[in-house]
């Protein structure tokens, strides 16, 4: 199976940083690779696909990028709004994994 | 816009059966590529479990596997989740998920549903 791994598991900043999250997958996954956006008592929505590629209705502060196995989540200019639990998602091949998520909170 | 609604037991004795059924609207379960089951453990990450397609093709993940089976319902437009000898760990909030045809699991979720395993 592919293994998901995130870091940091949990992150305070500012409002208006800019934050970095970053997920690493133990195989080649080919971009396979999704962020998904948890608030607290809600369901997960997705933020990216296909590793760079933001979904509809995604605010432009989100942004993703790849570098072979070694995917970031950058929020520029963070807001508050922003405080949730953020994960990668391997879709690589079945079975798809999760990495353990990272916990964005506010300074 | 297509909506999951997943309804079951909320209460699961150990050793017992978990089953719940995810109803889909705003799409044919046929349409779509394939359909998918992720469990939440309260306060901890995400599980994908396994996932269906409409011809009744499945994937499981492997440490479910030999517990967990996947139908679904063409006539009814579900699909449904059985997890048989269930232990407290099974406890979570499980979701249905539709597949994108791109790969990636599509909003909008189910909003879940949260299942005890106890006696």
């Amino acid at each position: 199976d592919i293994q998901l791994t995130q870091s940091p598991s949990f992150l305070s900043a500012s409002i208006g940083d800019t934050v970095t999250i970053t997920c690493r997958a133990n195989q080649d996954i080919r971009n396979y690779l999704a962020w998904f956006q948890q608030k607290p008592g809600k369901v997960p929505q997705l933020l990216i696909y296909a590793a760079v590629t933001l979904q509809a209705g995604v605010p432009s502060r989100f942004s993703g990028s790849a570098s072979g196995s070694d995917f970031t989540l950058t929020i520029s200019s963070l807001q508050p709004e922003d405080v949730a639990t953020y994960f990668c998602q391997n879709y690589d091949s079945a079975p798809q994994t999760f990495g353990p998520g990272t916990k964005v909170d506010i300074k | 816009q297509v909506q999951l609604q997943e309804s079951g037991p909320g209460l699961v004795r150990p050793s017992g059966t978990l089953s719940l059924t995810c109803a889909v609207s705003g799409a044919s379960i046929s349409d779509s590529n394939w359909w998918t089951w992720v469990r939440q453990p309260p306060g901890k990450g995400l599980e994908w479990i396994g996932e269906i397609y409409h011809n009744g093709n499945t994937n499981y993940s492997p440490s479910l596997k030999s517990r967990v089976r996947i139908s679904v319902d063409e006539s009814k437009n579900q699909f449904s989740l059985n997890l048989t000898s269930a232990i407290a760990a099974d406890t979570a909030v499980y979701h249905c998920v539709r597949v994108d045809s791109r790969g990636f699991l599509a909003d909008p979720w189910g909003p879940g549903t949260l299942v005890i395993v106890s006696s």
